[in-house]
């Protein structure tokens, strides 16, 4: 298929931890990349991933890869509200020119 | 560094009518992408520059759309007899064509097509 898929909504309590997961399409993707975007808001690059990791963890975000199953993942640590927003997930089919984004988890964080 | 601009940051314009937006990159940035995302959907690829040349464009391009980077600076993206299925925000990337290429977006131009 040709979509990077991610579940619409997750919703979590103030100081839990948060995971967004993503399933992508091209094994040949080079980088994979999370943005958040706030309402009215541009796309934050969060963080991002070489293919040939397994995890990177950058203060509270880790983000896991599996190959194998083209999945992808992104842990938040003790949520904050500020979290709130919607999470993309992003590959790079052969090679950096485009990126194709997934359809977006929206974060809830409840105080 | 002041990041990617885009202006207008809104636009709303009647059916028929030619709209133009501008995007200028980060200074250093030799890469400019245009994205359209619609309600509720990830950002959809429409075309991309490496510098002033149009490398790639997106089916979802139509002839009534056109982009432009005359200088390998700012860009335009020119949308010609709008219709209402043009409503989008239209998105502004940069990067650089080394490293880890991740783009760096710009706020958006919303388009309203009435």
């Amino acid at each position: 298929g040709e979509d990077v898929e991610q579940s619409l909504f997750l919703s979590v309590r103030e100081g839990d931890s948060s995971v967004i997961n993503c399933t992508y399409t091209d094994s040949s993707s080079t980088y994979l990349y999370w943005y958040k975007q706030e309402p009215g808001a541009g796309l934050q690059l969060l963080t991002y991933i070489f293919s040939n990791m397994d995890m990177k963890q950058d203060q509270r975000l880790t983000v896991l890869l599996n190959k194998k199953d083209k999945h992808l993942s992104l842990r938040i640590a003790d949520t904050q509200t500020g979290d709130s927003a919607i999470y993309f997930c992003a590959e790079t089919p052969g090679g950096y020119q485009k990126v194709t984004f997934g359809t977006g988890t929206k974060l809830q964080v409840i105080p | 560094d002041t990041g990617v601009s885009q202006d207008p940051r809104h636009k709303i314009t009647k059916r028929g009518q030619n709209v133009t937006f501008r995007c200028d990159p980060i200074s250093e940035h030799n890469r400019l992408y245009w994205y359209r995302q619609t309600l509720g959907q990830g950002p959809e690829f429409l075309t991309y520059f490496q510098n002033e040349a149009q490398l790639e464009k997106s089916r979802l391009l139509s002839d009534r759309f056109s982009a432009e980077r005359p200088k390998g600076s700012f860009s335009t993206l020119e949308i010609q007899r709008t219709e209402q299925g043009d409503s989008a925000m239209y998105l502004c990337a940069s990067s650089i064509s080394r490293g880890h290429g991740e783009q760096y977006f710009g706020p958006g131009t919303r388009l309203t097509v009435t």
